[in-house]
């Protein structure tokens, strides 16, 4: 079946730009995960959805970052007013629930801000 | 501070070597996960587990509640093993990274 995929792969943009990146999880998996993960670094947590809710939004940097999962399955993670530190991969998994479960990681996109 | 480190950092290691990367982390937690992690970024998980060990074909790993550590081991290791090895675990509420040991095997 399909796994996770992201899009865009590859997404450049301007210092200050507002940029959207899509997750689509495995179907029926009620959990989905944003990390982001810098060059040279483990991946690190951004914010988890069970369902359509945002259960953890702790490891959002910043107000900038915004995470939406409207009907439970595809997620958007939107961040206003790019800064050159957001470059990095931007990393979607989900799982078949809770936190406990094994995720299965997409692709990533990859956002450079210039 | 990290809650989980790993060790080594970079590993070269001759095709056919057995291979052994560790895990520590501070937290309690509910489970622990090895992720690998080829060029171009795709993760995959190779192992979940919260007690004993676990194998598949030539990968193992092993969990050590009381000493909070775990291993990951090749056995008859391969140029296609070459990758970043990830180690995570859920404590509480909070998903932690290690920062990856970087395996190099060379033919």
């Amino acid at each position: 079946g399909a796994g996770v995929s992201q899009t865009p792969s590859n997404k450049v943009t301007e210092k200050g730009k507002y940029v959207e990146l899509r997750c689509d999880p495995i179907s029926g998996h009620t959990a989905l995960y944003w990390y982001r993960q810098s060059l040279g670094q483990g991946p690190e947590f951004l914010i988890y959805f069970q369902g359509t809710g945002a259960a953890d939004d702790s490891g959002l940097p910043n107000d900038r970052f915004f995470a939406v999962r409207p009907e439970g399955s595809v997620s958007t993670l939107k961040i206003q007013r790019t800064e050159r530190g957001d470059s990095a991969v931007y990393l979607c998994a989900s799982s078949l629930a809770g936190r406990g479960n094994e995720q299965f990681f997409g692709p990533g996109t990859r956002l450079t801000v210039l | 501070k990290n809650e989980v480190e790993q060790s080594p950092q970079n590993l070269t290691a001759q095709e056919g070597e057995f291979i052994t990367i560790n895990c520590s982390y501070s937290v309690g937690i509910s489970a622990l996960h090895w992720l690998q992690q080829h060029p171009g970024g795709g993760i995959v998980s190779l192992f979940m587990l919260s007690s004993g060990k676990k194998k598949h074909g030539r990968l193992i790993a092993t969990i050590n509640i009381q000493e909070k550590h775990s291993s990951l081991h090749i056995t008859a290791s391969h140029p296609r093993d070459s990758a970043v090895y990830i180690c995570a675990v859920n404590g509480g509420n909070q998903f932690y990274f290690g920062t990856g040991t970087s395996l190099t095997v060379i033919p």
